[in-house]
This record gives C-alpha cells, structure tokens and sequence, in this order.
C-alpha cells in the first residue's frame, strides 16, 4: 500500500533551519511529483511547491523562494524539504503529499515549531 | 497567481441535508479543480480530481462540477462523518493555490 512517513516533530529558533523527510513507499518513487504543504496553528493550507523525483526538478512557491529547498534520494525513496531563515511565522505543520493531479496520498505531517 | 475564493467560510447543516460549497478562481482554470476533506488533526483527503472525478472510495453522495472560473462540491445527503473543512485547490498554475476552506458543522 502507498505510503508516505514522515520525519518527527521539531523545535527551532529564530533564524534556524530546518529539513524535514518523506519517506515513500509502495509505489514508484521516480513517478509522482512529492509535493510539500503547510498548515499553520488554526488555518487553512498552503502550497509550498514540488519536487520531480525523476529529473530532481524543482518548482516553488513565490513566497518561499530563496528559503526552501527541495531535494530527494532515489536510493532510499526519500523526498526531502528544507526552510531556512525560521521565524515564528513558519510554526506550522507541514505535509507531503503525492501528486500529478491531485494529491492522492499525504504523510502524516510534521510540527515545526519555532520559538525563542 | 490565481487566488481561489471558498464560499461559504463555515456552514451549519443538519444529518440528511443537501450542501453545496463553491469555489471561484480568480482566472480560468478550466477543469483543473481538486476538492479535499480535511477532519482535525488529520492530513487532507482528496475527494475530487479534476472538477468531477470522484475517487476511488470516495462515496457517491459527494460530487463536483464547474469549469473555467466558478465550481462546486455537492454533498447530496449530510452524513454524521462529513462534518469536516472542505478544501479547493487549483492546479492550473504553476503556483498552485488553495481557497480559504469551508468549515462544515453540524446544526
């Protein structure tokens, strides 16, 4: 069965960053865009962008360009997001979630929290 | 960037009501429209691919239609496991976007 596990919960500081792991599983790997999505404390989601595993291709959000980057390792099947610069603004939990289309299967998600 | 607008932001129905949720993009998008169920605590569902396609398990009291700019998710009959925030999500743009979410609640 398709599944996508993700890293555990973090706890940052200001200015720090922070790379969170997907880990897929029970499909090809090199065959679906992983897409990367947030949800702040209370509010609605946001599209963060999307990795090709295949080619490695990347697209970003405009608003995060610059303060993410998002990588993958085809040997292990493992799709990787990383956030720089962190401000309070960024506490949120984030997800992965398969795609082409529609993003058929999500990671459980993972709290950053960023707090002095 | 296409901003997608959700109305209404919240709702209160009844087990066995007929609801229905719209979306609007701020530019066409033609069918390119994806309706999500998210239950608290837990990762967003898909439910409707392509402005109609329900999912694969997806019960048939869900369905969504439109084109272009405007679009909607129907839930024919209200069940107790539906309370829930719906989301839209354009996939036209190479910045996809969301709308707001519709909260549904129970009345």
């Amino acid at each position: 069965q398709v599944q996508l596990v993700q890293s555990g919960a973090e706890v940052k500081k200001p200015g720090a960053s922070v790379k969170v792991s997907c880990k897929a599983s029970g499909y090809s790997f090199t065959g679906y865009y992983v897409h990367w999505v947030r949800q702040a404390p209370g509010q609605g989601l946001e599209w963060m962008g999307w990795i090709n595993p295949n080619s490695g291709g990347t697209n970003y959000a405009q608003k995060f360009q610059g303060r993410v980057t998002m990588t993958r390792d085809t040997s292990i099947s493992t799709a990787y997001m990383e956030l720089t610069r962190l401000t309070s603004d960024d506490t949120a939990v984030y997800y992965c979630a398969r795609g082409v289309g529609g993003n058929d299967y999500w990671g459980q998600g993972t709290l950053v929290t960023v707090s002095s | 960037d296409v901003q997608m607008t959700q109305s209404p932001s919240s709702l209160s129905a009844s087990v066995g009501d007929r609801v229905t949720i719209t979306c609007r993009a701020s530019q066409s998008i033609s069918s390119y429209l994806n309706w999500y169920q998210q239950k608290s605590g837990t990762a967003p569902k898909l439910l409707i691919e392509t402005a109609s396609r329900l999912q694969s398990g997806v019960p048939s009291r869900f369905s969504g239609s439109g084109s272009g700019t405007d679009f909607t998710l129907t839930i024919s009959s209200l069940q107790p496991e539906d309370f829930a925030t719906y989301y839209c999500q354009q996939t036209y743009s190479n910045s996809i976007s969301f709308g707001q979410g519709t909260r549904l609640e129970i009345k």
